[in-house]
């Protein structure tokens, strides 16, 4: 069985302070992972995605994250946050079988303080 | 560039009544997806359907019925609405094998 969680359900960070969404999944095949952004009121935009290769992904809007197999984990950082990042983050998980289902975390709301 | 759209934006609907959701891509996606996104539960899926003329239940599929019209077309249809179906709506494509997913912009449902 596959699952997402989401550490955190509501985070707080200062303009220009670290951001870090922490994600951890369970898969019982080698996992596609990707984080997606979602603005009030809007769908759902790819940050980035991990398939295979480089376990460091770089993503848009100065995001990126670390698959790490070994901890089973693939957290989101930013080094400085920006106000227009405020929005609710998902991690998701695809197992990758054949007409691919989507695995969703619950979510993290990012909060940006000036 | 229109991606994924759904109409309507918003419904809403009496207990009981009938409606259907569309969704139409036009990235020729094998792949659709329903999912509703209701508060601190996050994306759970619906219904999905893998290519043309299959389609499979998801994590919550009572009280919804899908029909894959065509490789562009995926609609979900509530027979007989309840006030646990209020919630907002996405519609997913995305190509076969291990690719993200694209979504639409959603279709916010109340059902009083």
């Amino acid at each position: 069985a596959q699952s997402v969680t989401q550490l955190g359900s509501h985070v707080s960070v200062s303009e220009g302070a670290l951001v870090l969404l922490r994600c951890n999944y369970s898969s019982s095949v080698p996992p596609y992972l990707f984080w997606y952004v979602q603005y009030p009121n809007q769908g759902l935009q790819l940050l980035l995605k991990y398939t295979t290769g480089a376990t460091l992904v770089k993503g848009i809007n100065g995001f990126e994250a670390e698959f790490k197999k070994s901890e089973t984990s693939f957290h989101l950082t930013k080094p400085s946050a920006h106000m227009s990042d405020a929005a609710e983050y998902f991690c998701a998980v695809s197992p990758g079988q054949t007409g691919n289902q989507f695995y969703f975390g619950t979510g993290t709301s990012l909060t940006v303080i000036p | 560039n229109a991606g994924v759209t759904q109409t309507p934006k918003f419904q809403v609907l009496k207990t009981g009544q009938s409606m259907t959701l569309q969704c139409a891509q036009d990235m020729n996606h094998n792949s659709m997806y329903w999912y509703r996104q209701d508060p601190g539960m996050g994306l759970r899926l619906i219904y999905y359907s893998a290519s043309e003329g299959t389609t499979d239940k998801g994590e919550v599929p009572n009280g919804y019925n899908v029909s894959r019209l065509n490789k562009r077309e995926f609609s979900l249809r509530l027979e007989s609405a309840a006030p646990s179906q209020t919630s907002v709506y996405f519609c997913a494509s995305s190509r076969l094998g291990r690719t993200e997913a694209f979504f639409g912009q959603g279709t916010r449902l109340t059902v009083v």
